[in-house]
């Protein structure tokens, strides 16, 4: 089944606690992309990549890294989490790597820092 | 001001009610323009995709892009109660992708 996968689903953590969250997709697609999604604030795009080894910041980039080593995963780092990241995260990608095609969604993590 | 607006909402209406939903935009370097619908605790999938000015119909819904005004519109004929979830637009630009904030829809049986 075609699909992009996220782990952990839910996630509380500390303070300072780096932790990653993981995505990959079994669709071959070039692009991959990292949104916030908070009340309020809607959607917010958080880091993205064309292609392996290319990643660009997005609109809230600000506390996160990537990376992209294979096309297939695309994991979001957060070095020292504080509570303002508290939020449900949600990875995407698409076949094509403008972002002008669709964008495939995964379930969504819901972290909470305390 | 933000690139994408979106009307707020949420909306409450009644099964058969036709429904619009909109959004406004600042930034005259879109040229893709995407509705996406997101259940309740599900990520979003894509609706409709247009690119330029004009309407494009898809069973009950008709995406309408105005780029004049910079104001694009999804309407719903007919609502089902199943159509009852958050409708968000979003416009591609150069990789990025900027999303309106959601309007949050329910029909009524």
């Amino acid at each position: 089944e075609a699909q992009v996968t996220q782990n952990p689903r839910y996630l509380i953590t500390v303070t300072g606690k780096k932790l990653t969250v993981t995505c990959s997709q079994n669709m071959n697609h070039e692009y991959m992309s990292w949104y916030r999604q908070d009340p309020g604030l809607g959607l917010r795009q958080i880091y993205y990549s064309m292609n392996v080894e290319v990643t660009d910041k997005g609109d809230v980039p600000e506390g996160y890294k990537v990376s992209r080593k294979e096309k297939r995963n695309f994991p979001l780092i957060l070095e020292s989490p504080s509570p303002n990241q508290t939020s449900l995260y949600f990875c995407a990608s698409s076949r094509l790597a403008g972002a002008t095609d669709t964008q495939y969604f995964g379930p969504g993590t819901r972290l909470t820092v305390l | 001001q933000k690139e994408v607006e979106q009307d707020p909402g949420p909306l409450s209406v009644p099964e058969g009610a036709i429904v619009s939903l909109n959004c406004t935009y600042s930034n005259s370097a879109f040229q893709y323009f995407m509705w996406y619908r997101q259940y309740s605790r599900k990520g979003p999938e894509l609706l409709m995709y247009t690119y330029s000015s004009g309407n494009k119909e898809d069973g009950r819904f008709t995406a309408q892009v105005d780029k004049s005004s910079k104001y694009i519109s999804l309407f719903i004929r007919d609502s089902q109660p199943s159509d009852s979830a958050t409708y968000l637009c979003a416009m591609p630009n150069a990789g990025k992708s900027t999303f309106g904030d959601g309007t949050t829809l329910t029909v009524k049986p």
